[in-house]
Parts: structure tokens; C-alpha cells; sequence
């Protein structure tokens, strides 16, 4: 599976949007694009994933570039609850055996009041 | 998103004893899950897939006789940790894949070893 590179760390204001940038500048074409974000001392939850249209579901956006090297989550009014480390992963589609995620080290955002 | 359950959510143990853990999807079956483990600060570390009805397949540096899984049920697995020692004092967590492929994880397991 590709590897993906995300900034450590990140501060937001509360109401305003988060943008979380990624890039995997190796993913192959039948990759998709999963996000994921882990609360302090929880189990991941799962957000949103892609394979090249950008998406949207009731938690945030996800936007892909063109090339698929790099993509965006995007919280649009972000709250203090969304403080969380943010992971993204790119992994194969298709078949249960193929779908064990790799974690990086993901992103920490702060949401700020 | 689907929901799936950890039993227990915390324990503490002596070392030397063996430490049970349940994971419990309650929406869909899979014949296929995945086991984690997290260490303060870091990120997770997949430890192993589970198969039903057929052994484990564990990553690389997991030792498999220490760390034993069971496959129950299409909706149950256990993680077993034998002879449990300070170091495998750890936050364990489990995910079940749906339909769609898109795994769902358990609430976790934080398991302190004495």
C-alpha cells in the first residue's frame, strides 16, 4: 500500500473550517483514500473515503487532486469535540484480504475556542 | 457506521497471567478482522489478521504463541495475550471490515500489566 505523509500537528478555530492535507504521491490507480480519526483513548472512527471523485457524507468533504497524489479532508464548522489525531491511509480496495490499514502517524488537530 | 464492542475495556493483571480479550461486531459478519495495538504516543500497530475457521495471519515481530487468536463466530474474536509480561502493557483495539469493506474498531482494550 502507499505511503502517506501528513503534517504532525495542526491548530483550528472553533467554527471555522479544518482543511487536513495528505499526500501519497505513490498510490496506484486502484487505491482508495481512507480518513479516520482517533479521540484521545478511543478506537478509530471511521470519517469519509475516496477513489478519484471528491466526497462528502454528514461528518466532512473529501477533496482528491486530479492526479490523485494528494487529497484534503475538509471539517466545515469545526468544534472543540473534533480535537483528534487525523489519519490518512491508502490501501487497496476489493476483497477482505486487502483491507488491513497501515496507520502513519496522522495528524493532530486542535481545535481551538 | 457499525458498531463494534471490547470486552473488557480495561484490565490489570500480574505478569506471568494470560489476559482474555472479546471483540464483537453487532451489526454484520466478517470472515475476516484485524487486531491492533497502540503504545502511549504512538500510532497503531497492526498485529494480526484474523481469520474464521483458519489460523491467524500475524505481521512481522508478533509472535504468535504469545498473542493468541481465535476466530469464534462470524461476529466474534478473541486475543489472547499468554503469560503477559510489563511490555505487553498496551491499548489493545479490534476492526471488523462491512460489506463495503470499510473497517469499523472497537472502543479498545487498555491492559496493564504488573
Amino acid at each position: 500500500d502507499a505511503k502517506t505523509t501528513q503534517p504532525p500537528s495542526m491548530d483550528c478555530a472553533e467554527g471555522r473550517a479544518a482543511n487536513l492535507p495528505c499526500n501519497h504521491s505513490t498510490i496506484s490507480g486502484n487505491e482508495y483514500v481512507y480518513w479516520y480519526r482517533q479521540i484521545h483513548s478511543q478506537g478509530p472512527q471511521y470519517i469519509i473515503h475516496g477513489l478519484k471523485n471528491n466526497e462528502t457524507n454528514e461528518m466532512a468533504s473529501l477533496i482528491i487532486t486530479e492526479d490523485r497524489k494528494s487529497s484534503t479532508l475538509i471539517l466545515p464548522h469545526a468544534t472543540l469535540r473534533d480535537t483528534a489525531v487525523y489519519y490518512c491511509i491508502v490501501r487497496v480496495g476489493g476483497g477482505n484480504q486487502g483491507g488491513k490499514l497501515i496507520f502513519g502517524q496522522g495528524t493532530e488537530l486542535s481545535v481551538k475556542p | 457506521g457499525a458498531v463494534v464492542s471490547q470486552h473488557p475495556s480495561r484490565v490489570i493483571c500480574k505478569s506471568g497471567t494470560s489476559v482474555k480479550i472479546e471483540c464483537r461486531s453487532l451489526d454484520f459478519q466478517a470472515t475476516t478482522m484485524f487486531w491492533y495495538r497502540q503504545f502511549p504516543k504512538k500510532s497503531l500497530m497492526l498485529m494480526a489478521t484474523s481469520n474464521e475457521g483458519s489460523k491467524a495471519t500475524y505481521e512481522q515481530g508478533v509472535e504468535k504463541d504469545k498473542f493468541l487468536i481465535n476466530h469464534a463466530s462470524l461476529t466474534l474474536s478473541t486475543l489472547t495475550v499468554t503469560s503477559a509480561h510489563p511490555e505487553d502493557s498496551s491499548f489493545y483495539i479490534c476492526s471488523f471490515p462491512d460489506s463495503q469493506e470499510t473497517q469499523y474498531f472497537g472502543p479498545g482494550t487498555r491492559l496493564l500489566v504488573l
